[in-house]
């Protein structure tokens, strides 16, 4: 189990915004340690999709955005589109763990 | 083009050795931290350790600690994750991963994967 929790699903309709919710502690993103986003399709490699808490690289639509305030972090995607189902994975550094991952989300579009 | 390509999927039975690589391409392989990351399956992510090429300074999770090495070999452009003595519960898809930053706080190109399966 990581340290940093995040939902295990969320689903939302096309065009909807949905959030995805990266809950850590004093020990990790509390203590002012960037966040990152990944995104994953089933069988094949994550992908960078949100780095130090809002950057977005080359490449990746304005529809993801990323924040962080005190203890947590979270994603937004905002016009949810069918290609966006995916599983999802936040990443921060732990004073004690060392770099670790979020527990995983899994975006649904119904 | 950056690229990281890995080596190919490997089937092996507990207490056997294996040494899985990371051939990359399209930058200097010297001048950046590269990782490892395992994934179960159907699990999520994990962080493993990662290496700087130039010096070999390398950082481990503690999970993994003493379970496996990495290393490289700067006139290949190569990195390599290693174990000596293989485990069922070994068995994973490794992704090796370049680091994004120089502070290697997140990872921005990922090879294809290697499915290691251990079983007796």
């Amino acid at each position: 189990q990581s340290v940093l929790t995040q939902p295990p699903s969320v689903s939302g309709a096309p065009g909807q915004r949905v959030t995805i919710s990266c809950a850590g502690s004093s020990s990790n993103i509390g203590a002012g340690y960037g966040v990152h986003w990944y995104q994953q399709f089933p069988g094949t490699a994550p992908k960078l999709l949100i780095f130090t808490n809002a950057k977005r690289p080359s490449g990746v639509p304005d529809r993801f955005s990323g924040s962080k305030s005190g203890t947590s972090a979270s994603l937004a995607i905002t016009g949810l589109q069918a290609e966006d189902e995916a599983d999802y994975f936040c990443q921060s550094y732990d004073i004690t763990l060392g770099d670790v991952f979020g527990t995983g989300t899994k975006v649904t579009v119904v | 083009e950056v690229q990281l390509v890995q080596s190919g999927a490997e089937v092996k039975k507990p207490g056997q050795s294996l040494k899985i690589s990371c051939q990359v391409s399209g930058y200097n392989f010297t001048n950046t931290w590269i990782g490892w990351v395992r994934q179960m399956p159907g699990k999520g992510l994990e962080w493993m350790g990662i290496i700087h090429p130039g010096d070999s300074d390398s950082r481990y999770s503690p999970s993994f600690q003493g379970q496996v090495t990495i290393s490289a070999d700067k006139s290949i452009n190569t990195a390599y994750f290693h174990w000596t003595t293989l485990k069922a519960s070994d068995t994973a898809i490794y992704y090796c991963a370049r680091a994004g930053s120089l502070e290697a706080d997140y990872f921005d190109y990922w090879g294809q994967g290697t499915l290691v399966t251990v079983s007796s």
